[in-house]
C-alpha cells in the first residue's frame, strides 16, 4: 500500500529565503507525481506535474525533482514571497491504482515580511 | 471561467438528512473525481468516472454514499442519513484520459453535519 510523507509538517521562513519542501513515497511503481497549493477553506492549484520519467520539472520559481529509486521529491521556491504562504501537498499515481492520486498531508508553510 | 466548478460551496445539514453535491468539470475533460479532505490531512479519495462509467470505488465509500455521471458531463455526490463523521471539504477533479491525467480541481464544498 502506498504512503505518502511529507516532512516538516509546518515551516517558516523570512521573505527572500529558499524554500524546499520534501515529499516521500513507499511504492516506487509510480506513474506521476503533482505538487499543489491549497489556501485556507479553498480547492487545490496544480503547481507541477512530474511524470515518472521525469527528473524534474520547472516553472517560473518552482522547480520540482523526482527519485523514484529513492522514493523522493523535492518542491524548490526561490526567493520566497508572503505570498507563497500555503498548505502545499503532494500526490503520487501508481501504476496499479492509475488515475487514483494518493496525497500527503502537507505541509503548511508562513514567509514571514 | 473555465475551470471546475462545485456546488454549493458550503453545505450546513442536520444529522440524518440527505444531501446532494455537484460537480462541472472542465468541458473538454472525460475523467472525474470525488476526494474528500477533512482538517490537516491531505485528501482521499472516493471515486472516479470516465466518462458515465464509474470506474473505482474507495472503500471508504459506504452504502450511503452514491455517485452519478449520468451524460458524462456534470456529476452529483449524494450522501443519504448525514453522519457528523461526514463533514469534510468534498473534492471534485478533472482531467483528461490521455496524456499525462493532470487532475485539475475545484474550490469544494465545505459540508457540516450538527
Amino acid at each position: 500500500k502506498q504512503e505518502v510523507t511529507q516532512i516538516p509538517a509546518a515551516l517558516s521562513v523570512p521573505e527572500g529565503e529558499n524554500l524546499v519542501l520534501n515529499c516521500s513515497f513507499t511504492d516506487s511503481a509510480i506513474y506521476n507525481l503533482q505538487w499543489f497549493r491549497q489556501d485556507p477553506g479553498k480547492g487545490l492549484t496544480s503547481l507541477l506535474l512530474i511524470q515518472s520519467s521525469q527528473r524534474e520539472q520547472t516553472s517560473g520559481r518552482l522547480n520540482a525533482s523526482l527519485d523514484k529509486s529513492s522514493g523522493r521529491s523535492t518542491l524548490y521556491i526561490a526567493a520566497s514571497q508572503p505570498g507563497d504562504s500555503a498548505t502545499y501537498l503532494c500526490a503520487v499515481m501508481t501504476t496499479d491504482s492509475w488515475g487514483k492520486l494518493q496525497f500527503g498531508a502537507g505541509t503548511q508553510v508562513v514567509v514571514t515580511p | 471561467d473555465t475551470g471546475v466548478s462545485q456546488n454549493p460551496r458550503h453545505k450546513i445539514t442536520k444529522r440524518g438528512q440527505n444531501v446532494t453535491f455537484r460537480c462541472d468539470p472542465i468541458s473538454e475533460h472525460n475523467r472525474l473525481y470525488w476526494y474528500r479532505q477533512t482538517l490537516g490531512q491531505g485528501p482521499e479519495f472516493l471515486t472516479y468516472f470516465q466518462n458515465e462509467a464509474q470506474l473505482e470505488k474507495s472503500r471508504l465509500l459506504s452504502d450511503r454514499f452514491s455517485a452519478e455521471r449520468p451524460k458524462g458531463s456534470f456529476s452529483t455526490l449524494e450522501i443519504q442519513r448525514t453522519e457528523q463523521g461526514d463533514s469534510a471539504m468534498y473534492l471534485c477533479a478533472s482531467s483528461l484520459r490521455q496524456g499525462d491525467n493532470e487532475q485539475f480541481f475545484g474550490p469544494g464544498t465545505r459540508l457540516t453535519v450538527l
